[in-house]
This record gives C-alpha cells, sequence and structure tokens, in this order.
C-alpha cells in the first residue's frame, strides 16, 4: 500500500488567501485525523472523521477551518481565509478502528505550510 | 497544565548507552499507551504500545505505572539510528490521541 498520501507537501502563500490541503487515506481505513503540528504547541489534532462523518471538530481553531471528506478515500482541510499564525505542518493520519487497544494511526508526510 | 508531559531534552548520549525518558499523564481515564517516534522533517510513526505489565521490543522496553499516571521508555545499546523526537502518547475516552510535545534523543559516535 502507499501509505496516507497528503499534497501539496510544501505550501506558501499570502496572508487572506484561500490554502486547500488534501489527503488519501490508506485504502480500507475507517477513521482519518487531521493534525496540526507547531514548535509552540506540538502536535495538536484538529479534526477526524469515521466513515466520512466528521465526529470531533473540537479541535479546529476557528471558522477560517473547515474539512471534508466527499469520500472514504478523500479528505480537504481548507483555510480561508489565511494567516500567518496558521503556519505549521499539517499531518493527516488515518487508521482502521483507533479504540482503545485498536489499531494505530498510520500518518502521512504532512504538508508545510508558511503563511507569509 | 498539559494532558501529557515530557522532558523536552535534548537527551545527548554516546553509542552502545542506555537511556531512559519519562512521561505523564493528567487523565485518570486513559485507556491506551504509546511512544511514537519523529525523525527531523518527517511524520511521526508508532514506535510501540505501552502495557500495564510492561512490554519489550528489542533494545527497547516501556513501562506503564497507572497508580502513578507515568509512563517509560527505556533504550538499551543506543545506536546512531535511535536519533529522534520521542513522542508520549495517550488515548482518553473516545478515539483521540493526546501527544506530549516530544523528547529529543541525539546518539552520538
Amino acid at each position: 500500500d502507499a501509505g496516507v498520501i497528503q499534497s501539496p507537501r510544501h505550501e506558501v502563500t499570502e496572508m487572506g488567501q484561500e490554502v486547500t490541503l488534501r489527503c488519501k487515506p490508506i485504502s480500507g481505513h475507517d477513521y482519518l485525523f487531521w493534525y496540526r503540528q507547531t514548535m509552540m504547541r506540538g502536535l495538536e489534532l484538529l479534526i477526524y472523521f469515521n466513515n466520512n462523518v466528521p465526529i470531533d471538530d473540537s479541535g479546529m481553531p476557528e471558522d477560517r477551518f473547515s474539512a471534508k471528506m466527499p469520500n472514504a478515500s478523500f479528505s480537504t482541510l481548507k483555510i480561508q481565509p489565511s494567516e500567518p499564525r496558521d503556519s505549521a505542518v499539517y499531518f493527516c493520519a488515518s487508521s482502521l478502528d483507533p479504540a482503545p487497544g485498536g489499531e494505530t494511526q498510520y500518518f502521512g508526510p504532512g504538508t508545510r505550510l508558511l503563511v507569509l | 497544565r498539559k494532558e501529557v508531559e515530557q522532558d523536552p531534552g535534548p537527551f545527548n548520549v554516546p553509542e552502545g548507552a542506555t537511556v531512559a525518558f519519562n512521561c505523564t499523564y493528567s487523565n485518570s481515564a486513559s485507556q491506551s499507551f504509546f511512544w511514537y517516534r519523529q525523525d527531523c522533517r518527517k511524520e511521526p510513526k508508532l514506535l510501540m504500545s505501552v502495557y500495564s505489565s510492561g512490554n519489550e521490543d528489542g533494545r527497547f522496553t516501556a513501562q506503564l505505572n497507572r497508580a502513578s499516571q507515568y509512563i517509560s521508555l527505556l533504550i538499551r545499546d543506543s545506536k546512531l539510528s535511535d536519533s529522534a523526537t520521542y513522542l508520549c502518547v495517550v488515548n482518553n475516552a473516545g478515539n483521540k490521541l493526546v501527544f506530549g510535545a516530544g523528547t529529543i534523543l541525539r546518539v552520538k559516535s
């Protein structure tokens, strides 16, 4: 399997622009997670989906952030408008069943976002 | 207080050394525990799960103390390739992983 695929790998944009990050989970995985990693705050869960349905979006920082999962093989995280403080590495991860003691989460290579 | 706390390090050790990392968590209802490894500019990857009875995987030993809410990772015979950031991870009720900030390990020849 190719693993979790994310695109783009790097994104540089100007403040106020819309940014769309993409993720293709591992085939057959029921859960998809979006994380953000910064030096200051570490790795934070933004939102996760089960069978394409958003389950918990309590980590989404504010209304400028939105995520969708139109089908089992594709998800997007959108930031509109972007701000410099959104600069971070955004990871997508997927798993079969992350219930306690269940399957591990597999991370994609991440998208490095820089908002100028 | 952070949900998962780790000493950030860095731990600078020579090849062959034994090194131990500790982690504490605040939620007594936490149900499962892991150590992830993250190489520089790479994604986190599962190193090992942590079981109440303690578990070993080659040179790596993980321990859990639920009463003290404390998790440890011991690495024996350190290799240069062990240099990375080690993330302590806790799964609370539900399906959310909470990551510690990580401990940096540098193994030098």
